[in-house]
């Protein structure tokens, strides 16, 4: 069965620091991974798909099969940062989410 | 402005009455899909449609239902058979392919039940 897995609630880093927010997929063939983002008081919007390798808003995300990893980097975070990230795989018509992970940019 | 409208925003209601939530589409996308958001356990699916008069249930479709008899509209009832309906319920769709039209989502209804 697909899994998607954030094993970080809550991640609190200050101003500039770089910031990795993990995800961990569970799928036996080649999965379709994006990143969505919920900003305060804002609905939840795609934030970056691997397909497609592209960095928004200076965060990557780089796909490791071998580690069936999915983890979001970004060098030096901004407090507009500040948001609830989830983590999802698409397969068969259906996308799994992870729990989510509260990212808290400290000024 | 294309999008995803849900209605209402807040809903009340008394233990034991089905409640019907709204979610319109004018992004003439044929996917749409309901999850259910509690905190700590991310979204959840309850149902999928991938066309109009089709659906299938998702991982927590019990004590729900929903009918796609329109393309754009995915409406879903909470029937008084779900044991903890009270709840954060986002509505999504999707167009034709993952990667040109990924998953839009609404802003969502917060269903109270007492």
């Amino acid at each position: 069965a697909q899994r998607v897995t954030q094993p970080e609630k809550l991640l609190s880093v200050f101003k500039g620091a770089p910031v990795e927010l993990k995800c961990n997929y569970s799928y036996s063939g080649s999965p379709e991974l994006f990143w969505y983002v919920q900003y305060s008081r804002q609905r939840l919007q795609l934030l970056l798909r691997h397909i497609s390798r592209e960095s928004i808003k200076g965060f990557t995300a780089d796909l490791n099969k071998g580690e069936t990893s999915f983890h979001l980097k970004k060098p030096f975070a901004q407090e507009e940062d500040s948001a609830m990230y989830y983590c999802a795989l698409y397969n068969f018509n259906k996308f799994y989410f992870g729990s989510g992970t509260k990212l808290n940019v400290k000024p | 402005d294309g999008g995803i409208t849900q209605s209402p925003k807040y809903l009340f209601r008394k233990e034991g009455q089905n409640v019907t939530l709204s979610c319109e589409q004018n992004l003439n996308h044929d996917a749409m899909y309901w999850y259910r958001q509690d905190p700590g356990q991310g979204l959840r699916l309850i149902y999928y449609s991938q066309i109009v008069n089709d659906f299938q249930k998702g991982d927590i479709a019990e004590g729900y239902s929903v009918s796609r008899e329109k393309k754009e509209s995915f409406p879903l009832t909470v029937t008084s058979a779900q044991k903890n309906p009270t709840a954060f319920y986002l509505c999504a769709s999707m167009g034709r392919s993952s990667y040109n039209s990924p998953l839009h989502f609404g802003n969502g209804t917060r269903l109270t039940v007492t």
